[in-house]
């Protein structure tokens, strides 16, 4: 069964830094999600990666796939505090027409100013 | 906005009740997926529906059930409610399965 680990849980961060969160996974996939949620609101899509080496940029962020290894990461650079939210990684447990999303714990983002 | 739609927003029942949450996907998408986001499971594949017909089932448990209609919504109907029920039910579409998915606003159930 496939499962998701993303770490740290928790990250407390001063505007300006920059720093990772990591998701591993732990069966063969090459699609992976990233997504944003703010307190008591849905979750917007943030990165699609669909294959492996993919590299993705949005402002501040940027997130990348190694399907070999079984790891994402999401990279923030120069944090600001409207990046605060919980962040989480989903991989696409998929075969033939099925397919569903198995999501990582989430880890919550503060930005401190 | 995602294009996908729930209804209610929020729910408040009582234990032992039975509800349905509504679902209607983007326009054009054919697949229709459920999931539960609760504090101590965190967030949770329930099922998957394509072109009305069940495609993948998760962690649901037997007192739930869903079914996707020929307009392609979609209920997921709760019986026999539990306080641990309570959670944040979301529903995602995509225009085919293994493509991304865009999740709608969820339903907040609360069971007392």
């Amino acid at each position: 069964e496939l499962k998701v680990e993303q770490n740290p849980l928790f990250l407390s961060m001063q505007e300006g830094k920059n720093y990772t969160i990591y998701c591993n996974y732990s069966t063969t996939s090459d699609r992976l999600y990233w997504y944003r949620q703010d307190p008591g609101k849905s979750l917007e899509s943030l990165f699609v990666l669909l294959s492996n080496g993919a590299v993705k940029q949005e402002g501040r962020l940027m997130a990348s796939l190694d399907t070999k290894a079984r790891l994402s990461t999401l990279h923030i650079t120069a944090a600001v505090h409207d990046l605060s939210a919980t962040y989480f990684c989903a991989v696409d447990a998929y075969g033939g027409a099925t397919n569903k999303l198995i999501f990582g714990t989430g880890t919550l983002l503060a930005v401190q100013p | 906005d995602s294009g996908v739609t729930q209804t209610p927003k929020h729910l408040i029942t009582a234990t032992g009740q039975r509800v349905t949450l509504r679902c209607s996907p983007r326009s054009g998408d054919l697949s229709v997926y459920w999931y539960q986001q609760s504090l101590d499971q965190g967030l949770q594949f329930l099922i998957q529906y394509y072109n009305g017909e069940e495609r993948a089932k998760g962690n649901i448990l037997e007192r739930f059930s869903a079914q996707q209609f020929p307009d392609l919504h979609s209920e997921l109907n709760l019986s026999s409610l539990e306080l641990g029920d309570s959670a944040l039910y979301f529903c995602a579409s995509s225009v085919a399965a293994g493509l991304e998915q865009f999740f709608g606003p969820g339903t907040r159930l609360t069971v007392l």
